[in-house]
C-alpha cells in the first residue's frame, strides 16, 4: 500500500498570498496518477487536479499541480476567500488500495 | 447533470448489518467504475471499495475485506454497499463516487452528498 504524507498539516495565510501544499508518497506513483481534492465544511470533496497536473472541469487557473514519482505539489497562486478549506491528495495507481493523504488545512491568518 | 444520491445510512448496533444504495443519473452508469469512500467524524478520507463498470471486478480496503460487499445493478443505475459485522470504527459518512475515466484506477469527478452510518449500542 502506498502511504501519502501531506505537509504542512495546517497552512495559515492571508488572501492574496501563494499557497504551496506538498504530498509525498512512500513509493513511486505510477503514471503520475495523483489527484488533489478540496473539501469545505459540510460538503463533499471536489476534484481539482488529476494526473498530477491537469485541472478538472471548471477549476480556476490559480490552482496548479506538479510533480512526479514520489513528490507532488499543489499551488494556489493567489488565495481567494473561497479557497480556505482542507485539501487532500490521492493516488490512484494500477491497483487497490487507492489511498489518500491525511489532508492539509488552509486557514485564514 | 450528474447526480449521485446515497441512502440507507442510520444507526446500527455493533455486529449488525446495513445496506447502502446510490442512485445515479446524468451519465451512462454502465460505462463507469464506481467507488465508495468514507470519512469518519472530523477525520480524513478513506477509500472503502470499488467495482468495475460491468461489475466483474471488485476491490476492497483491508479494513473492510470479508465484511463489506460492493455490487451494482446497471439496469437500475444503482450502486450498493452491503455492510455486515459492523464495528464502531466503521462510523462515518459514506460517499458514492464516480470515476473520471471509467476505469477502476481513476480520480473521482463526482461525489454524492454522503450518508451517515453510526455504529453504536
Amino acid at each position: 500500500e502506498i502511504v501519502l504524507t501531506q505537509s504542512p498539516g495546517t497552512l495559515s495565510l492571508s488572501p492574496g498570498e501563494r499557497a504551496t501544499l506538498s504530498c509525498r508518497a512512500s513509493q513511486s506513483v505510477s503514471s503520475s496518477y495523483l489527484a488533489w481534492y478540496q473539501q469545505k465544511p459540510g460538503q463533499a470533496p471536489r476534484l481539482l487536479i488529476y494526473g498530477a497536473s491537469s485541472r478538472a472541469t471548471g477549476i480556476p487557473d490559480r490552482f496548479s499541480g506538479s510533480g512526479s514519482g514520489t513528490d507532488f505539489t499543489l499551488t494556489i497562486s493567489r488565495l481567494e476567500p473561497e479557497d480556505f478549506a482542507v485539501y487532500y491528495c490521492q493516488q490512484y495507481g494500477s491497483s487497490s488500495p487507492w489511498t489518500f493523504g491525511q489532508g492539509t488545512k488552509v486557514e485564514i491568518k | 447533470e450528474v447526480q449521485l444520491v446515497e441512502s440507507g445510512g442510520g444507526l446500527v448496533q455493533p455486529g449488525g448489518s446495513l445496506r447502502l444504495s446510490c442512485s445515479a443519473s446524468g451519465f451512462t452508469f454502465s460505462s463507469y467504475a464506481m467507488h465508495w469512500v468514507r470519512q469518519a467524524p472530523g477525520k480524513g478520507l478513506e477509500y472503502v471499495s470499488a467495482i468495475s463498470s460491468n461489475g466483474g471486478s471488485t476491490y476492497y480496503a483491508d479494513s473492510v475485506k470479508g465484511r463489506f460487499t460492493i455490487s451494482r445493478d446497471n439496469s437500475k443505475n444503482t450502486l450498493y454497499l452491503q455492510m455486515s459485522s459492523l464495528r464502531a470504527e466503521d462510523t462515518a459518512v459514506y460517499y458514492c463516487v464516480k470515476t473520471r475515466s471509467g476505469y477502476s484506477s481513476s480520480s473521482y469527478d463526482y461525489w454524492g452528498q454522503g450518508t451517515l452510518v453510526t455504529v453504536s449500542s
